[in-house]
Order: structure tokens, then C-alpha cells, then sequence
């Protein structure tokens, strides 16, 4: 079983509508949840954090996490050609000192 | 606030070359960590620095790659000799004490072995 698992996709959505993107992970023990956005050929980007259960807001974007199911995910509301990228989730494992493990991403088209 | 900076941003090396990569974290950030991300897959942490000090290395394939933080500021992750498989993006990032856990990435170093 992989540490951090997300569908590769693509995920595609067309403009206007929310696009869910959904992230497992193995160790229960995790405690903060990250979401990083990339373009293709460049580095990824933090967009949100997320340590608590629940959802948590930032304009567009809702992160929502669920220890018990161990899922994280990323709701982009009113989507974008712009939001047209890889996400990456990213979950910090309780290995005592800050080390983040990655999902291979989901690709996210968004069509005009 | 200056981001973490990388150089070179491109590098074509032919395989059993040498080759280094530079990275500058951003100021006062005493994390510093290496990535390997293949095309299609997620970043891979190689090795993580608190300071000048190595705090986790367990990916990093020691008998080719190291990496050195000699003053606790910028780092150098150098791969030799130079094996095809390692064609991948080096990406560095930190973290600073504020939000430890909060990693901030620089633009990256394309690497092509031919």
C-alpha cells in the first residue's frame, strides 16, 4: 500500500463547475495535510494546509479532512482554465521531524 | 522575501558525468530539503537538513549523491557518476521555525542524462 495515494487522472471539469479532488493516506498518526499545485514544468505551489477535521476555506479552494478515513481532499469551487494543473497532496508523517510524503498528483483540465 | 533559488535551472550531462546542484533557502529557513520528482510521479524527499546537520537521508543513494550544508545556508547536491535513471527535475525547499512543516519550493533543476 502506497503512503499517499491519489487518482493520476485527468480529472476533467468544464469551467464553472467544482472540481473534487481526493487524496488517501496510510499512517494514522499524520497530522498535517498540505496541497500543492504545479504547472507543467515548474515547481509545486502550497495553495492550502489543513491539521484539523472538518473543512477548511480559502477563497475558491476547500480543503476538508477526515482522520478517521484517513482522505483528504480539495474542492475547487467555480474552476478555471487557469486551475488546469497537477495536484499534489502532500501529508506530513509522524516520524518526529517534519517530513513530507507525495502523491503522484492528479491531473486537473479545466475546458472553457 | 526572496524564495529559495536554484541553479542551473537546465543541465544535459552525458551518463558517468558529473554534475551539482545549488540551492539557497529562503532567509532564515533552518530546513532545507532535496526532491527527486520523475516525470508523472509526486517529489521524493532525498535528504532533509536541519541546519548544517543531516536529519534524514534514508533515500538518498549514497553510492552516487551527496549533499552538504556546510555553513547551515545554501546546499549542494551533487550526483557521481551520472546514471540515465537520474534524469528527473532536483527540486529544493524549505522550511522555517515559524511553520516548520510548511515547505516552500524553489523553481527546480532539469536534469537529462544522455
Amino acid at each position: 500500500q502506497k503512503e499517499v495515494e491519489q487518482n493520476s487522472g485527468p480529472l476533467s471539469v468544464p469551467e464553472g463547475a467544482i472540481a473534487s479532488l481526493n487524496c488517501t493516506y496510510s499512517d494514522r498518526g499524520s497530522q498535517s495535510f498540505f496541497w500543492y499545485r504545479q504547472y507543467s514544468g515548474k515547481s509545486p505551489e502550497l495553495i492550502m494546509f489543513i491539521y484539523s477535521n472538518g473543512d477548511k476555506e480559502d477563497g475558491r479552494f476547500t480543503a476538508q479532512l477526515n482522520k478517521a478515513s484517513q482522505y483528504v481532499s480539495l474542492l475547487i469551487r467555480d474552476s478555471q482554465p487557469s486551475d488546469s494543473a497537477t495536484y499534489l497532496c502532500a501529508v506530513n508523517m509522524n516520524t518526529g521531524f517534519q517530513k513530507l510524503v507525495f502523491g503522484t498528483g492528479t491531473r486537473l483540465l479545466v475546458s472553457p | 522575501e526572496a524564495g529559495v533559488a536554484q541553479s542551473p535551472r537546465y543541465k544535459i550531462i552525458e551518463k558517468r558525468q558529473s554534475v551539482a546542484f545549488w540551492c539557497n533557502p529562503i532567509s532564515g529557513h533552518a530546513t532545507l530539503y532535496w526532491y527527486q520528482q520523475i516525470l508523472g510521479q509526486g517529489p521524493k524527499l532525498l535528504i532533509q537538513f536541519q541546519n548544517n546537520g543531516v536529519v534524514d537521508d534514508s533515500q538518498l543513494p549514497k553510492d552516487r549523491f551527496s549533499a552538504e550544508r556546510l555553513k547551515g545556508v545554501d546546499s549542494t547536491l551533487k550526483i557521481q557518476p551520472a546514471k540515465l535513471e537520474d534524469s528527473a527535475v532536483y527540486l529544493c525547499a524549505s522550511s522555517g521555525a515559524r511553520r516548520a512543516d510548511t515547505q516552500y519550493f524553489g523553481p527546480g533543476t532539469r536534469l537529462t542524462v544522455l
